[in-house]
């Protein structure tokens, strides 16, 4: 099984609302990431997490906050967004670096913030 | 800084021809390549990972190669169909511990029947 599962597959919010993107595998990668799209742009890596821990924040603003409850879920915790944080949110998973590499994506997330 | 570009940007082609998709790299530091599918709307399909060590991976009417030294990947499809139809997306791996991707902007492509 090669399946990482992301919920809610659309989302719609205010700009004063507080919601939550979440993410599953059960592939034992110990490896998550998240992923931004804009509209006809490539993914751009957001978060890395390693062992349940952040490793890597690529300067995210503090209005996208990431947890991971544990190695098999991911959230991305979301309050006060602005409009322009509209995108396609990708997460992934993977075994590690190296020969264990391979990154495998979730369905993502359509976000639009109103 | 990485940077990854992808030519053509868009490619249409009759059904059944061979075709090839170009990825270049600037830093030859990577650690692999992956190719992926994404469909509109949708999330990435991964359909090819090719090791710094390897030149080249297959996986059915797909094969990529891989020169890093010169910063270069090709991705052949061979007998194109209509479900082939996708945007094809290159990405390298800048890191070993993990999988920090940097993506080129893809290839669009449409194979009519």
């Amino acid at each position: 099984d090669t399946e990482v599962t992301q919920t809610p597959k659309h989302l719609v919010m205010g700009m004063t609302n507080k919601k939550s993107l979440k993410c599953e595998q059960h592939m034992g990668h110990r490896a998550m990431y998240w992923y931004k799209q804009k509209a006809k742009k490539p993914p751009e890596l957001m978060f890395v997490y390693s062992y349940e821990k952040l490793s890597i924040n690529e300067s995210v603003p503090s209005r996208f906050s990431p947890e991971c409850p544990n190695s098999s879920l991911l959230n991305l915790h979301l309050h006060a967004l602005q409009p322009e944080d509209s995108a396609l949110y990708l997460c992934a998973s993977s075994q590690g670096g190296g020969r264990r590499g391979e990154a495998f994506f979730g369905q993502g997330t359509r976000l639009t913030v109103v | 800084k990485q940077e990854v570009t992808q030519i053509p940007a868009a490619l249409s082609v009759p059904e059944g021809e061979n075709l090839v998709l170009n990825c270049s790299f600037t830093d030859s530091a990577i650690y692999n390549l992956q190719w992926f599918r994404q469909d509109p709307g949708k999330g990435l399909t991964s359909l090819l990972l090719i090791q710094s060590s390897q030149r080249e991976q297959t996986s059915g009417r797909l094969n990529a190669s891989l020169d890093k030294s010169s910063g270069r990947s090709t991705l052949y499809i061979a007998a194109s169909q209509p479900g082939d139809s996708a945007t094809y997306l290159c990405a390298v791996n800048r890191n070993n511990a993990g999988n920090m991707l940097t993506f080129g902007g893809g290839t669009r492509l449409m194979v009519k029947p």
